[in-house]
């Protein structure tokens, strides 16, 4: 299976910051990668599919970049509703999920 | 309003059975593929198997496949997922997901359920 590893496990940080969350690939997987958000006792709610495509309904501060084995989602400017963990998931083979970013409040 | 809603879970004992379902309405059930994702307790998310619209295709991850089987009745909008030989690794929140192609080639999941908790310990 593609591993996927997400950096860092966990961030601190503040309303209005630009935040960058990082998901390594361990074979190229071009750009079969998406970007779910998910809050405490939530299910996972889809941001970004095909590495830079904006889901319907997801506010444009959200933002995907990447292709091979190496992909960026970035937040612009923290909203107080943005704070959750997020994850990525491979969609080139059997899908995997990357171990989850935590984006707490600094 | 799409709306996909899970029911079956429970405790159950070490090689024992169970039948999740997932009533799906809001969308044309058929048109869709279909997943089960799993979130053990305080743990991240794991695919856990895919079928097509029409049932015609399917697929598990290894740790499942010869113990779960995927299935649907388009007719009843509604998916199953039945475990046997359960482990006390598979307890977790057992969500089903929608897809947004028909096919199950490349799972991207755009409406979750809330989610059933299946619970295997003695």
């Amino acid at each position: 299976d593609i591993q996927m590893t997400q950096s860092p496990s966990s961030l601190s940080a503040s309303v209005g910051d630009r935040v960058t969350i990082t998901c390594r690939a361990s074979q190229s997987i071009s750009s079969y990668l998406n970007w779910y958000q998910q809050k405490p006792g939530k299910a996972p709610k889809l941001l970004i599919y095909a590495a830079s495509s904006l889901q319907s309904g997801v506010p444009s501060r959200f933002s995907g970049s990447g292709s091979g084995t190496d992909f960026t989602l970035t937040i612009s400017s923290l909203q107080p509703e943005d704070f959750a963990t997020y994850y990525c998931q491979q969609t080139y083979s059997t899908p995997t999920f990357g171990q989850g970013t935590r984006l707490e409040i600094k | 309003e799409v709306q996909l809603l899970e029911s079956g879970g429970g405790f159950v004992q070490p090689g024992g059975s169970l039948r999740l379902s997932c009533a799906a309405s809001g969308f044309t059930f058929s048109s869709y593929a279909m997943s089960w994702v799993r979130q053990a307790p305080g743990k991240g998310l794991e695919w856990v198997s895919a079928i097509s619209g029409t049932g015609g295709s399917t697929s598990y991850t290894d740790s499942v496949r010869g113990r779960f089987a995927i299935s649907r009745d388009n007719s009843k909008n509604t998916l199953y997922l039945q475990m046997t030989s359960l482990r006390a690794e598979d307890t977790a929140l057992y969500y089903c997901a929608k897809d947004i192609v028909v096919t199950i080639g490349a799972p991207t999941f755009d409406y979750w359920g809330q989610g059933t908790l299946v619970t295997v310990s003695s």
